[in-house]
């Protein structure tokens, strides 16, 4: 496609619940990045991919949050026993990567999975 | 660890005005530093970036910003507001491997006819 998809648009859970967000990245793009925008707050950087690298997890709040990625292809954020403080919009992103460590690229972000937790 | 602050969570400006927003970060070396803007109910889009070279910094729609070491700073501009300038723009940096973007709280540009 064109963009970074993310699906669902949006997602209505209850607490204890698990959720499983997905985003299909540019094409071609060897990183993918997941951040957390809470409501009023910038955005929090929570997993970073990079082709078959060992993936930076230093991001994830708690090990309820856990993500998936296959390859240079789709990946899926999952959370565990929601809680209500859990509820923001997840942004997906993905990059070139071409530089050496990929300081520098333009990320594309996708536009984003509002989960609310009741 | 890096920090990025952004004065003003609002900031409104009259349609043709100059358009300042502020952004500071916190690091010990020159790190690449970015501008994303973000329109109601819409993904974020990247405005302009700052990795090497000339400090002036031009992006879309007629903003740019001007990396300041000494001070620490990469303010963005624009000379005119339009209203279709009305959006939340975010302030981010990067400088760790894997560039993982550290973002400023926002601020909610208006723009008054």
């Amino acid at each position: 496609g064109a963009g970074v998809s993310q699906s669902p648009s949006n997602k209505v859970t209850e607490k204890g619940k698990d959720v499983e967000l997905r985003c299909d990245p540019i094409s071609g793009h060897t990183a993918l990045y997941w951040y957390r925008q809470r409501l009023g707050q910038g955005l929090e950087f929570l997993i970073y991919f990079q082709g078959n690298s060992a993936p930076d997890k230093s991001g994830l709040p708690s090990d309820r949050f856990s993500a998936e990625r296959t390859g240079e292809s789709v990946s899926t954020l999952t959370i565990q026993r929601t809680q209500q403080e859990d509820s923001a919009v997840y942004l997906c992103a993905s990059s070139l990567s071409r530089l050496a460590g990929g300081q520098g690229e333009t990320q594309y972000f996708g536009p984003g999975t509002r989960l609310l937790v009741l | 660890a890096q920090s990025v602050t952004q004065l003003g969570s609002h900031v409104s400006v009259s349609e043709g005005a100059l358009v300042l927003l502020r952004c500071n970060y916190s690091s010990s070396v020159p790190p690449y530093l970015f501008w994303y803007v973000q329109y109601p109910n819409q993904g974020l889009q990247l405005l302009l970036k700052y990795t090497t070279g000339a400090t002036l910094v031009k992006g879309i729609n007629g903003f740019e910003a001007e990396f300041k070491k000494s001070e620490t700073s990469f303010h963005l501009t624009k000379p005119s507001a339009h209203m279709s300038d009305a959006a939340e723009y975010f302030c981010a940096v990067s400088m760790e491997y894997g560039n993982k973007l550290v973002f400023g709280a926002g601020t909610i540009l208006r723009v008054k006819s």
